[in-house]
């Protein structure tokens, strides 16, 4: 069971898009809709941000959105705010497991 | 409005067996729908599923952590637990409990916030 990768680091201006990346395989990722999506400042408990690929829980502003093609998932945070600086971790259902990504640091410039 | 809370101790000598007890409140840990899990954080690198436990006890663990790892739960008092055997200075992570709203949302919806465990004499 490996981690899904993806890249060490983003940024953006604030106002800006940004996107994250995601890959993993056609056992993970590519398999299922059932990609989510966590931020977590540091010291913090992850939050989930984004489940079934594209959906968003109660809450979380809709300058989050999700995406997936084949076996990459992509997070894209639009109008960047400063409180949007954190790391990003994405996770996958994969056949009665789950499995996480190795984490994005998301920088806000 | 459901909470999650992990307590144990802080410290763990090597080769012996960490424990650690998520307490549920706000909600019955006997609710169909959800698996109650356990993920850690080594210090500063990402997340690790370690592994999750049904209501009525099924459990699944990660593949690399399955020979020692159990998972436990304790319905009367809405707890469930993790041991995890063995341990070296490796497993000297943060340890969360969290609920996967496997009905509804298939993700991590609910996390407790955490318990630095150490590995070491």
């Amino acid at each position: 069971q490996s981690a899904l990768t993806q890249p060490p680091s983003a940024s953006g201006s604030p106002g800006q898009s940004v996107t994250i990346s995601c890959t993993g395989t056609s056992s993970d990722v590519g398999g299922y809709n059932y990609v989510s999506w966590y931020q977590q400042h540091p010291g913090k408990a992850p939050k989930l941000m984004i489940y079934e690929v594209s959906k968003r829980p109660s809450g979380v502003p809709d300058r989050f959105s999700g995406s997936k093609s084949g076996n990459t998932a992509s997070l894209t945070v639009s109008g960047l705010q400063a409180e949007d600086e954190a790391d990003y971790y994405c996770s996958s259902y994969a056949g009665s497991h789950r499995v996480f990504g190795g984490g994005t640091k998301l920088t806000v410039l | 409005q459901v909470q999650l809370q992990e307590s144990g101790p802080g410290l763990v000598k090597p080769s012996q067996t960490l424990s650690l007890t998520c307490t549920v409140s706000g909600g019955s840990i006997s609710s169909g729908g959800y698996y109650w899990s356990w993920i850690r954080q080594h210090p500063g690198k990402g997340l690790e599923w370690i592994g999750y436990i049904y209501y009525s006890g099924s459990t699944y663990y990660n593949p690399s952590l399955k020979s020692r790892v159990t998972i436990s739960v304790d319905t009367s008092k809405n707890q469930f637990s993790l041991k995890l055997s063995s341990v070296t200075a490796a497993d000297t992570a943060v340890y969360y409990c969290a609920r996967d709203d496997s009905s509804a949302l298939d993700a991590f919806d609910i996390w407790g916030q955490g318990t630095m465990v150490t590995v070491s004499s």
